[in-house]
């Protein structure tokens, strides 16, 4: 199963709100995770199961979708938000883990 | 926390030993997974071991060129890399594994190392 992040790259300004696209080659119901990654650092979970915000993750984030279409809104940007994004699934048996190639959010 | 070592500079054909090793939560009872990332690309998942380390999952490119495994007495996970290319050259990671509930299996990644870099060249 392919995930396609669009769009690559988003410009915005620090208050307004983002809105990221996840799009599965396939049907994988709710089982998508999002993850932040900021230079210099491994990525870190901010969803999982398209909707669960995962442990210490602000309220701001938010993930919807199933299916095949998901989204991750980031609804009033903070200057620690700008960063790449990326979605990830598992499928199948044996397992495979796929990464979407990415979405970068940059300051406008 | 995860701490991997063991990266380092390596010719095209040869082999590499990372290690991992974890604290601060029940290593043993936690699906473990390797995932790297080349230089300026999105993360890539390589392989994962159950928590008691009886089933091991590969991404297709590299069954039978790496091998993971763990050892709980030690809370350590390693990756043995052989016949390394150039493309394998990348930022590995160490990640625990998230089971949903209901589920057996891991899908996703809560808990990441800073990596170990393995760059492969001659």
């Amino acid at each position: 199963t392919m995930l396609t992040q669009s769009p690559a790259t988003l410009s915005l300004s620090p208050g307004e709100r983002a809105t990221l696209s996840c799009r599965a080659s396939q049907n994988i119901y709710s089982f998508l995770a999002w993850y932040q990654q900021k230079p210099g650092q491994p990525p870190r979970l901010l969803i999982s199961d398209a909707f669960n915000r995962a442990p210490g993750i602000p309220a701001r984030f938010s993930g919807s979708g199933s299916g095949t279409d998901f989204t991750l809104t980031i609804a009033s940007l903070e200057p620690e938000d700008f960063a790449v994004y990326y979605c990830q699934q598992r499928t199948g048996w044996p397992p495979v883990y796929t990464f979407g190639q990415g979405t970068r959010l940059e300051i406008k | 926390q995860l701490v991997e070592s063991g990266g380092d500079l390596v010719q095209p054909g040869g082999s590499l030993r990372l290690s991992c090793t974890a604290s601060g939560f029940a290593f043993s009872k936690y699906w473990m997974s390797w995932v790297r990332q080349a230089p300026g690309k999105g993360p890539e998942w390589v392989a994962n071991i159950k928590y008691d380390g009886s089933e091991t999952f590969y991404a297709d490119i590299e069954k039978g060129q790496f091998t993971i495994s763990r050892d709980n007495a030690q809370n350590s996970l390693y990756l043995q890399m052989s016949s390394l290319r150039v493309e394998d050259t990348g930022v590995y990671y160490c990640a625990r594994g998230v089971v949903p509930r209901g589920s057996t299996v891991q899908y996703y990644f809560d808990l990441w190392g800073q990596g170990t870099l393995v760059a492969v060249s001659s």
